[in-house]
């Protein structure tokens, strides 16, 4: 049991090139969500998905884009990288329900120089 | 919509003592989940405790507990008997009963404990 993997850990892109962080978790939730993490604003929802081929946005979805084809896959792609999105991202995964919180993973560092 | 607000962005205190971590909460939802994160320097999120907004007591988890005031609508945490371990970013998140659940955070507060 994976818990939710992230891939690439670190990544730096110059800007205007576009890349895809991905995003699998094994444990059938149904609930997956892309955040990105900057000094001194906490969490901030890029989108979020409430089942395979369900997909919204969240509170920062410009520059981003996602699908949700399986239930086990969230990518979330960068379609044109900008300095502005530095930053650390994070996907998270849950079951349906205000009880259970989200399972997050570990994180992608990404710079865009 | 759903707001967290945390408003110490640091805190310092001496090891063994408790710490209160403040967290306030705003949403039109009668059904939601309050939540704290910690998040060490090495980046990943850990889940410490949660609160149901119909839930009656307190939530607990071993030295953490959860002081809830539905009417302040707040949601601090309270670490007993701080640990050196305990230094890290803590974060306040509320999950909606309605619609997508989203899970909204709050600023965080660092704290460092000093021996």
């Amino acid at each position: 049991n994976a818990g939710v993997t992230q891939t690439p850990k670190f990544q730096v892109l110059k800007t205007g090139q576009s890349m895809t962080l991905q995003c699998a978790q094994d444990m059938n939730h149904e609930y997956m969500s892309w955040y990105r993490q900057d000094p001194g604003m906490g969490l901030r929802l890029i989108h979020y998905s409430v089942g395979a081929g369900i997909t919204d946005q969240g509170e920062v979805p410009n520059g981003y884009n996602v699908s949700r084809s399986t239930t086990e896959d969230f990518p979330l792609r960068l379609l044109s990288a900008a300095p502005s999105q530095t930053s650390v991202y994070f996907c998270a995964s849950s079951y349906s329900g205000i009880n259970y919180g989200y399972t997050f993973g570990s994180g992608t560092r990404l710079t865009v120089v | 919509a759903q707001k967290i607000t945390q408003t110490q962005p640091g805190m310092f205190v001496q090891e063994k003592e408790a710490v209160t971590l403040d967290c306030t909460y705003d949403t039109s939802d009668p059904s939601y989940g309050l939540f704290w994160y910690k998040q060490p320097s090495s980046g990943e999120m850990i889940f410490l405790i949660y609160q149901g907004s119909y839930d009656q007591q307190n939530a607990t988890e071993g030295r953490y507990s959860l002081n809830f005031q539905k009417a302040r609508k707040s949601a601090n945490l309270v670490i007993s008997a701080s640990q050196l371990g305990d230094s890290a970013m803590y974060f306040c998140a509320m999950r909606g009963g309605k619609g997508a659940q989203k899970l909204v955070f709050g600023q965080g507060t660092r704290l460092t404990i000093n021996p």
